[in-house]
């Protein structure tokens, strides 16, 4: 009873490093998306996917891609990494639109 | 500018006792709201959610009261049980079909034994 995964839980990076995160969800659902929580914040959407091929910008893209080339995952970049993209990421998915997202359990990122 | 408010931070209530969350929106565009639940070191989870053609929903202990005029959210949880300790979200979607959910800072429910 998987739901949703993501891939590394904890990782620290240097400035300029790149990396990817990986989510994956076992639910078939159409609806992926990408949270940044920070201490004090709300989670603030970064991108999301409306289906296989699609992604879009959240609140607050800058400095990330993502990619959906599989319906089950949703993949996100950071190129060249910066101090303030630490943080705690999140994915969620959702059936549709209008439904509840489920989360996965995050990955605690820091940027040296 | 917040447009999905939770002033309190923080909630100490004793095992037993009633809690009462409390959320405020700006966007009169909202006609979704859903409360998740968060333990530490662990994803959002949904707990319970309202549309706002009604002004109450129920499930088990936890009841979401929804008041339009004034644009407030309430969740209460009877009884409370040590294992609700965790931080609790309010959130909000805009329209039928919207995946863009917006969410408030959040508020440390804390039930004491």
């Amino acid at each position: 009873n998987a739901g949703v995964t993501q891939t590394p839980k904890f990782r620290v990076l240097k400035t300029g490093q790149s990396m990817t995160l990986l989510c994956a969800q076992d639910m078939n659902h159409e609806y992926m998306y990408w949270y940044r929580q920070d201490p004090g914040m709300g989670l603030r959407l970064i991108h999301y996917s409306v289906g296989e091929g699609t992604t879009a910008k959240g609140e607050v893209p800058d400095g990330y891609n993502v990619s959906r080339l599989k319906k089950q995952n949703f993949l996100l970049g950071l190129e060249s990494a910066a101090p303030s993209q630490t943080s705690v990421y999140f994915c969620a998915s959702s059936l549709s639109g209008g439904q509840p997202q489920h989360f996965g359990d995050g990955t605690r990122l820091s940027i040296l | 500018d917040q447009q999905v408010k939770q002033n309190s931070p923080s909630l100490s209530v004793q095992e037993g006792r009633i809690s009462i969350l409390n959320c405020d929106y700006t966007n009169s565009m909202f006609d979704y709201f859903l409360w998740y639940k968060k333990y530490p070191a662990e994803g959002p989870t949904f707990l319970i959610s309202i549309s706002s053609i009604k002004d109450k929903n129920e499930d088990g202990r936890f009841t979401v009261f929804l008041n339009k005029s004034a644009k407030h959210l309430s969740l209460h949880i009877v009884p409370s049980q040590p294992g609700d300790s965790a931080v609790y979200f309010c959130a909000a979607l805009t329209g039928a079909g919207s995946y863009q959910l917006t969410f408030g800072k959040g508020t440390k429910l804390s039930v004491i034994p």
